[in-house]
């Protein structure tokens, strides 16, 4: 079995601040971690992976997330953000074959 | 890079009627996906299907639906007699062998009149 948990369903951060989108999984076996951002009436796009390799992980537009077993969380970040990154972020896991388990998802509002 | 692709991008319908939607996943890849987001909520896995069989399901995925691989390159739902709240973003997703991760579709509106 496995869950996703977005601990916040709206975040808002000033433009040029810090973004931070929280996540903690559980899964019985070892997962596969990914973040999506997805626009207004638009698709879904992969803003990073893990896939069992590097714990950090870099991704597009400035956002990394580190995977840490022992929290079981996989927590988004960005530097600095920017207008065009709000947005609806999801979290989800999935184990090799299997499906893809979305959490809720996070509504990140960036204010001028 | 090779993409998988959806048709049509948004299909009304009548409420009762029949309809299919189209996927065609990247050329390679073995195992497919469909999922849906009802508007303002969060993605649902619906069915996986994997060697011409679905290999798992979920509760939403009644007898109303179906998939078929009909030639070796489309992936199609059906929903043989639509409801109301069928209406939502349906997604396609297919995995290959090697990369565990699945690769989605940019979806198709599927609205329910």
């Amino acid at each position: 079995a496995q869950s996703v948990t977005q601990l916040d369903s709206h975040v808002s951060v000033s433009e040029g601040t810090p973004v931070l989108l929280r996540c903690n999984y559980s899964s019985s076996y070892s997962p596969s971690l990914f973040w999506y951002v997805q626009h207004p009436n638009k698709g879904l796009q992969l803003l990073l992976k893990y896939t069992s390799a590097a714990t950090l992980v870099k991704g597009i537009n400035g956002f990394e997330a580190e995977f840490k077993k022992s929290e079981t969380s996989f927590h988004l970040t960005k530097p600095s953000a920017h207008m065009s990154d709000a947005a609806e972020y999801f979290c989800v896991v999935s184990v090799s074959a299997g499906k893809s388990t979305f959490g809720d998802g996070t509504t990140l509002t960036v204010k001028p | 890079e090779p993409e998988v692709t959806q048709t049509p991008s948004h299909q009304v319908t009548q409420m009762g009627q029949e309809v299919i939607l189209r996927c065609v996943p990247i050329s390679n890849h073995l195992y497919f996906y469909w999922y849906r987001q009802i508007l303002g909520q969060k993605v649902e896995f619906l069915v996986s299907f994997y060697n011409n069989e679905i290999s798992e399901k979920s509760e939403i995925f009644d007898d109303q639906f179906s998939v078929e691989r009909p030639d070796g390159s489309n992936f199609t739902l059906k929903i043989r007699s639509t409801k109301l709240e069928d209406s939502a973003m349906y997604f396609c997703a297919s995995k290959g062998w090697a990369r565990n991760e699945q690769f989605f579709g940019p979806g198709t509106r599927l609205t329910v009149l």
